[in-house]
């Protein structure tokens, strides 16, 4: 199982909070990502890293911002939530083993913003 | 029109089924092929990685890929209760580094 973690795994707050995504791996690996999700339909990329202090957007505009500071951690912040910001937001890391880039998936945050 | 389709079931089968699972893409310069199961409240854990076309094996786990046709499949033989759960097919570029473009998913369901 992966060592990937994710905090809190439900949040319910109300519009204009601010808010952070935490997103932890034990696994040493550089890449992380944060991919968003609604129900049925297909896992978006938000945000993506290939280490300290490096951040890129990803194909879906997004909101939020990440940042980048150890390795190991790689959290996510809405300034002021609304309900549109309501959805899964799935963080990931990955590692580069025998030609094969894979991913490795956290529980997820179910974010409900009212 | 969506890079990935995916066809989104839900597929409901006995056990000991044969289950087959599939994408087509749109874009060419996808080159490594993946499929996810995401159990409910989970995130996604890979099943299987290709990037050729041909079969792969693993286990009860056949992975298909015909890059002349955009098209990728998943089988599932002898399928049981615990393979239920929601199958996403993702794919990469060669310079994608973890970028994946998924699929919408399909939910199976085994039932015994």
């Amino acid at each position: 199982e992966a060592d990937i973690y994710q905090t809190p795994r439900y949040l319910v707050i109300g519009t204009g909070k601010k808010i952070t995504l935490e997103c932890s791996q034990t696994m040493g690996h550089d890449k992380m990502y944060w991919y968003q999700q609604d129900p049925g339909m297909e896992l978006h990329l938000i945000h993506y890293s290939y280490g300290v202090n490096s951040t890129e957007k990803g194909d879906l505009s997004s909101e939020s911002t990440v940042s980048r500071i150890r390795t190991e951690h790689f959290p996510l912040t809405l300034e002021s939530a609304r309900p549109s910001h309501t959805s899964q937001y799935l963080c990931a890391s990955s590692e580069y083993i025998a030609r094969e880039e894979k991913l490795f998936f956290g529980s997820g945050t179910q974010l409900s913003v009212l | 029109q969506k890079e990935v389709e995916q066809d989104p079931g839900p597929l409901s089968v006995p056990e000991g089924a044969i289950v087959s699972l599939n994408c087509t893409y749109s874009n060419s310069a996808f080159q490594y092929f993946m499929w996810y199961r995401q159990y409910s409240r989970k995130g996604p854990e890979l099943l299987m990685y290709t990037y050729s076309s041909g079969n792969k094996e693993d286990g009860r786990f056949t992975a298909q890929v015909d890059k002349s046709s955009k098209y990728i499949s998943l089988f599932i033989r002898d399928s049981q209760p615990s393979d239920s759960a929601t199958y996403l097919c993702a794919m990469t570029t060669p310079d994608g580094y973890g970028k994946l473009t998924f699929g919408q998913g399909t939910i199976l369901t085994v039932h015994p």
